[in-house]
């Protein structure tokens, strides 16, 4: 398996710029999450959806952030415009649907190292 | 709403040694719960999970934890750190609130000295 594969890997912007992050989870999984790592906050959960629908985006910091999932292997994020605080290390997660009484664990890409300048 | 406590923020020990991080969850109904670790530039990989049945789960590379309930604690344990286990360690959380998302701590960063 190729597991979740996310693009850019590194990406060094300017104040003000748009950015756009691309994610594809493993094939066959429901949930797709979106995470945040930073020195400051440390892991944060931004947006998941499941099936592509979005179900939940209370951690999406403001209007400036947005995510799409328009199909079941593809999903972005997107910083319009782009702040130098935004800059941190971005994570594409995806898991199966969890059965009664289980949660499958989730599975993590390598993340997005942006710097906002 | 949940949240995770990891109350050693950086551990340094040496080869051989043995390895307790503390995590402690705050929700009082049913939960699942996992370690990961963070390799330096790597992505996050899971050690071990609980769900439920014997609290004491055993993970690869000789880590295990031990869930007490009433402690709400799922610490995680090795006998006999290597020098390759120098990463950083998260606990995390799932509860059954039908959010489908983790609640993870704030990290242990463990560094091994040879």
């Amino acid at each position: 398996d190729a597991g979740v594969i996310q693009s850019p890997r590194h990406e060094v912007t300017e104040m003000g710029q748009e950015v756009t992050l691309r994610c594809k989870p493993i094939s066959g999984h429901d949930y797709l999450f979106w995470y945040r790592q930073t020195m400051m906050r440390g892991l944060e959960l931004l947006i998941y959806f499941n099936n592509n629908v979005p179900i939940d985006d209370s951690g999406m910091p403001e209007d400036r952030f947005s995510a799409k999932m328009p199909n079941a292997s593809f999903s972005t994020l997107k910083i319009q415009p782009s702040e130098p605080r935004d800059s941190a290390v971005y994570f594409c997660a995806s898991s199966l649907r969890a059965a009664a009484g289980k949660y499958y664990e989730q599975f993590f890409g390598p993340g997005t190292r942006l710097t906002v300048l | 709403a949940q949240s995770v406590s990891q109350h050693n923020h950086h551990v340094i020990l040496s080869e051989a040694a043995s390895l307790e991080l503390g995590c402690n969850y705050s929700y009082g109904g049913t939960v699942n719960l996992f370690w990961y670790v963070q390799y330096p530039g790597q992505h996050l990989q899971l050690l071990l999970k609980y769900f439920s049945g014997d609290p004491l789960v055993k993970g690869i590379k000789g880590f295990e934890a031990e869930f007490i309930k009433s402690k709400f604690s799922f610490n995680l344990r090795k006998p006999s750190v290597q020098w390759s286990d120098t990463a950083e360690y998260f606990c995390a959380v799932n509860a059954y609130t039908g959010r489908r998302a983790l609640t993870f701590g704030s990290g242990t960063r463990l560094q091994v000295q040879p």
